[in-house]
C-alpha cells in the first residue's frame, strides 16, 4: 500500500490564483483530513470527509473547499490564494465506524505552499 | 472553547535525559487523546489513550491518561538524538483538535 500521497510537494502562488491540492489513499478508508500547520503551531483541521459524497466544516475552512467524490480520494480548492494561506497542508485518513471515537490517523507527506 | 495545550512549548536536554511532556485539554464529551511525534514532514502515530490511569509503553517512551486532571503526560528515558521531534497532541472529542505540540532537542 502506498498509503496517502499528496500531490504537489512544494507549490508558491501568487495572491488571487488558484490551486488544488490532491490526496489519494489505497487503506479504504472512510475518513479523511485536511489540516493546515503553521510555523510553530499544532495541526488545524480545514474540512473533513466521513464518507464519499459527504464533507464538513473543521476549526478553520474559510478559503478553501472540498469534495469527496469516491472514497480514495480528497481533493483541496483554494480559491483566490491569500498570503494568510501560506502554511504546510497535510491530508489524513482513518478507518472508523464510531464517529468521535479515539482513530488513528495516517498522515500524507504534506504540501508546503507558498503565497506571495 | 475547547482547547489543548501543551507544555512547555520547547524543551532541550542532553542523551541519557529523562524528560516529561505534558498536554491538558478543556473539551465537551471526550473520548481518547493521541500522542504524536512529527520529524521532518508528517506525524507518527505513539499512543491512544482513553481510559484514566493505564501507562502505555513503547520502548523507551510512555504516557498516560489523568481524566481527573485533565491532562496526559509523556515519558521519554534515556533520550536519544533520534527523538529530536516535536510531539503533538491531539484531544477526540465531538471533534478532534491538536495542541501546539512541545519541540524536543537532544544534544549529544
Amino acid at each position: 500500500n502506498a498509503g496517502v500521497t499528496q500531490t504537489p510537494k512544494f507549490r508558491i502562488l501568487k495572491i488571487g490564483q488558484s490551486m488544488t491540492l490532491q490526496c489519494t489513499q489505497d487503506m479504504n478508508h472512510n475518513y479523511m483530513y485536511w489540516y493546515r500547520q503553521d510555523p510553530g503551531m499544532g495541526l488545524k483541521l480545514i474540512y473533513y470527509s466521513v464518507g464519499a459524497g459527504i464533507t464538513d466544516k473543521g476549526e478553520v475552512p474559510n478559503g478553501y473547499n472540498v469534495s469527496r467524490s469516491t472514497t480514495e480520494d480528497f481533493p483541496l480548492r483554494l480559491e483566490l490564494a491569500a498570503p494568510s494561506q501560506t502554511s504546510v497542508y497535510f491530508c489524513a485518513s482513518s478507518y472508523t465506524s464510531t464517529p468521535g471515537q479515539g482513530r488513528e490517523q495516517y498522515f500524507g507527506p504534506g504540501t508546503r505552499l507558498t503565497v506571495t | 472553547e475547547d482547547k489543548v495545550v501543551q507544555s512547555p512549548l520547547s524543551l532541550v536536554v542532553h542523551e541519557g535525559d529523562t524528560v516529561t511532556l505534558n498536554c491538558s485539554y478543556e473539551v465537551t464529551n471526550f473520548r481518547s487523546l493521541l500522542w504524536y511525534k512529527q520529524e521532518k514532514k508528517a506525524p507518527t502515530f505513539l499512543f491512544m489513550l482513553t481510559s484514566s490511569g493505564i501507562e502505555k509503553k513503547s520502548g523507551r517512551l510512555s504516557s498516560i491518561l489523568d481524566k481527573k486532571e485533565l491532562s496526559s503526560i509523556l515519558n521519554i528515558t534515556a533520550t536519544q538524538t533520534g527523538d529530536s521531534a516535536i510531539y503533538l497532541c491531539a484531544v477526540v472529542y465531538n471533534d478532534m483538535r491538536f495542541g501546539a505540540g512541545t519541540r524536543l532537542t537532544v544534544k549529544p
